[in-house]
């Protein structure tokens, strides 16, 4: 069956520097979520977007910013990135009208 | 606001031994509880769910937890461990019923599990 997929799996930057994380949520799902995850820490939750549109916001910086596009996929972008930005970032799924929420792999994001 | 309480950081226990992870949580109306587990470096998945009807609720490779209003709790549980359960174990409470609060989700701080040989 298929997952929810993010991309890229692995990224390093540097102090300042932007990044975009990609979600592509299983296929007909209409709400996405994001959560960052620091070392050693529990997840926490980003933001969330159903149907091309915000409906939740926690704890995102500023600097940070996502949506969600015609096709469903969402994008969290991170700009003048810190060393504290480094964490694991999951991206989740669910259909409305359901109550399973799918866990993306992550994605790693190391800033230097 | 919601909020989940793992008491125990690290558990250990001894292949083919019962297992009991506590969770307690803080939610002004009816919870939607869940488990997931996370192997080092890898992502979340799901053990199990409970949002209404039975209070004991049957999961993924032989897991299950009850769920005890009176108590705020929802224990999780397997009568006799692997070593291949060694992981991290995340409880997790969703706001709202229904709607796209229900994902947005509330963990406690994990409990790591140690499988001893």
């Amino acid at each position: 069956a298929a997952g929810v997929i993010q991309s890229p799996r692995h990224l390093i930057k540097e102090k300042r520097e932007t990044a975009t994380l990609k979600c592509y949520p299983i296929p007909r799902h209409d709400t996405v979520y994001w959560y960052q995850q620091g070392p050693g820490q529990d997840p926490q939750f980003l933001i969330s977007f159903y149907e091309k549109m915000q409906s939740d916001k926690g704890s995102i910086p500023d600097r940070f910013s996502a949506q969600q596009f015609s096709d469903y996929h969402s994008e969290l972008n991170m700009s003048s990135l810190e060393l504290g930005d480094s964490a694991l970032y999951f991206c989740a799924s669910r259909q409305l009208s359901g109550n399973t929420i799918y866990f993306g792999e992550g994605s790693w994001l190391t800033v230097v | 606001a919601q909020s989940v309480t793992q008491p125990d950081i690290h558990i250990t226990v001894s292949e083919g031994a019962s297992l009991e992870l506590r969770c307690n949580y803080s939610y002004g109306a009816t919870p939607y509880l869940f488990w997931y587990v996370q192997s080092p470096g890898q992502g979340l998945q799901l053990l199990l769910k409970y949002f209404s009807g039975d209070t004991l609720v049957q999961g993924i490779k032989g897991f299950e937890a009850e769920f005890k209003r009176s108590q705020s709790s929802f224990n999780l549980r397997k009568p006799s461990v692997h070593w291949s359960d060694a992981a991290e174990y995340f409880c997790a409470v969703g706001a709202g019923a229904g709607g796209t609060s229900y994902g947005k989700l509330t963990f406690g701080q994990g409990t790591i599990l140690t499988v001893h040989p």
